[in-house]
């Protein structure tokens, strides 16, 4: 069955950079777009980026943009959020989606906890 | 900027009761609207997508209506397992992707 796997969560210090990762199984992943999406404490879930199944598109949330890259390896099932300059307000639960191209994220990932704070 | 604005926020219902659950879109969306089922420390669950259509695996008891801005999500005879936090998220014109804030449904 479909399986998502989020790490590389931690709690860090404001300004420091953090890489997160997702591996897939289950299905072949190098045919699905990915997605991240967060969830800070007591808030709706926020998305943060989109990567097309072969990498060639990428987009991002305002809220990180120009902050957070998305990137995946398609050799190794894994999609990846390199996360620099983090705030506060980065505090988050991140979670990866499957994206079948249709713009439904139909399974997701347990997610990772990541901890801004000084 | 797409807003969804769920209701009530909280709702609380007892077991083989019925619930239903309000999304609110600031702008049409047509159908492009799916509903998620999150329990805490574990993977957030498609139930419906294009508004109505039930994901795979998931019980008929689970159910989705509207277009436009107004949607709704009924969970008939809600099951101990149904209680949870459930989300819609809008897909019309991404991205970005919206998702509304929560409705809880708690044991009455």
């Amino acid at each position: 069955q479909v399986h998502l796997v989020e790490s590389g969560g931690g709690v860090v210090q404001p300004g420091w950079s953090l890489r997160l990762s997702c591996t897939g199984s289950g299905f072949s992943f190098s045919a699905y777009a990915m997605h991240w999406v967060r969830q800070a404490p007591g808030k709706g879930p926020e998305w943060v980026a989109l990567m097309s199944y072969d990498g060639t598109n990428k987009f991002y949330g305002d809220s990180i943009k120009g902050r957070f890259t998305i990137s995946r390896d398609n050799s190794r099932d894994t999609l990846y959020l390199q996360m620099d300059s983090l705030r506060t307000d980065d505090t988050a639960l991140y979670f990866c989606a499957r994206d079948p191209g249709s713009g439904v994220l139909d399974y997701w990932g347990q997610g990772t906890l990541v901890t801004v704070s000084s | 900027e797409m807003v969804l604005t769920q209701s009530p926020a909280t709702l609380s219902v007892s077991p083989g009761e019925s619930a239903t659950l309000s999304c609110r879109a600031s702008q049409s969306v047509s159908s492009y609207l799916t509903w998620y089922q999150h329990k805490p420390g574990q993977a957030p669950r498609l139930l419906i997508y294009g508004a109505s259509t039930r994901a795979t695996g998931v019980p008929a008891r689970f159910s989705g209506s509207g277009s436009g801005t107004e949607f709704t999500l009924t969970i008939s005879s809600l099951q101990s397992e149904d209680f949870a936090f459930y989300y819609c998220q809008e897909y019309n014109n991404w991205p970005p992707w919206t998702f509304g804030q929560g409705t809880k449904v708690e044991i009455k």
